[in-house]
């Protein structure tokens, strides 16, 4: 079975671009979750879709979006990109039962923002 | 913010040594995830602790969980050189949807 699959590794990118992040995740899985992780902040929790619904959202500013395809693929965007953005993005994957799994984490997105 | 936190935040032993961290959180949980993270790369997991249970078993790995107390901890027995890596521990806190609460991490080196 593949594993959770982000697209791309390593991203450059200048202030006030706006970047997409992709998520590919274990087959059958239906609940997709996002996370940034960074030296002063650690992993924080930025949303989670399950059946292209979000059904939480973390504490971030509404730069920060995502969506979820019919095929549980996820897209996650960042607009008006500011330096402290850059951070390892890291996607999650599984099965999304309501008293909660096993999440498979992506290799991440590497963004840097200069 | 954080909802646990752990303890220790780096640990150094020598091969073939047992190593033990700890995890405390805040409020109650779903269950209790156990990761482990290679130089900043993708995080693996390693176990999946339910609230209703007590001690789990997964190879060389332990882990117990005190929910009166809050708190968790990660056994690995027998360290090999491969398992030099940061180890962080993450809390489901939410019931119909997933969303795990990571602590600040446990930075466990072996020392060949």
């Amino acid at each position: 079975k593949a594993g959770v699959t982000q697209t791309p590794r390593y991203l450059i990118k200048t202030r006030g671009q706006q970047v997409t992040l992709s998520c590919s995740p274990i087959s059958g899985h239906r609940s997709v979750s996002w996370y940034q992780q960074t030296p002063g902040q650690g992993l924080q929790f930025l949303f989670e879709y399950f059946s292209e619904t979000q059904r939480n959202k973390g504490n971030f500013p509404g730069r920060f979006s995502g969506r979820q395809f019919s095929n549980s693929r996820s897209e996650m965007n960042v607009s008006t990109l500011e330096l402290g953005d850059s951070a390892l993005y890291l996607c999650a994957s599984s099965t999304g039962h309501e008293f909660g799994t096993e999440a498979f984490f992506g290799q991440g997105t590497r963004l840097t923002v200069v | 913010s954080q909802q646990g936190e752990e303890d220790p935040q780096a640990l150094s032993i020598q091969e073939g040594e047992n190593a033990t961290m700890n995890c405390s959180y805040k409020t109650s949980i779903n269950n209790l995830q156990w990761y482990r993270q290679n130089s900043g790369r993708g995080l693996v997991h390693l176990i999946l602790i339910r609230s209703n249970e007590r001690e789990k078993h997964s190879g060389r790995l332990r882990v117990t969980l005190d929910t009166s107390k809050k708190s968790s901890s990660l056994l690995i027995t027998a360290s090999r050189a491969a398992d030099t890596a940061s180890y962080f521990c993450a809390t489901d806190v939410i019931q119909g949807a997933q969303k795990l609460v990571f602590g600040q991490g446990t930075r466990l080196t072996i020392n060949p």
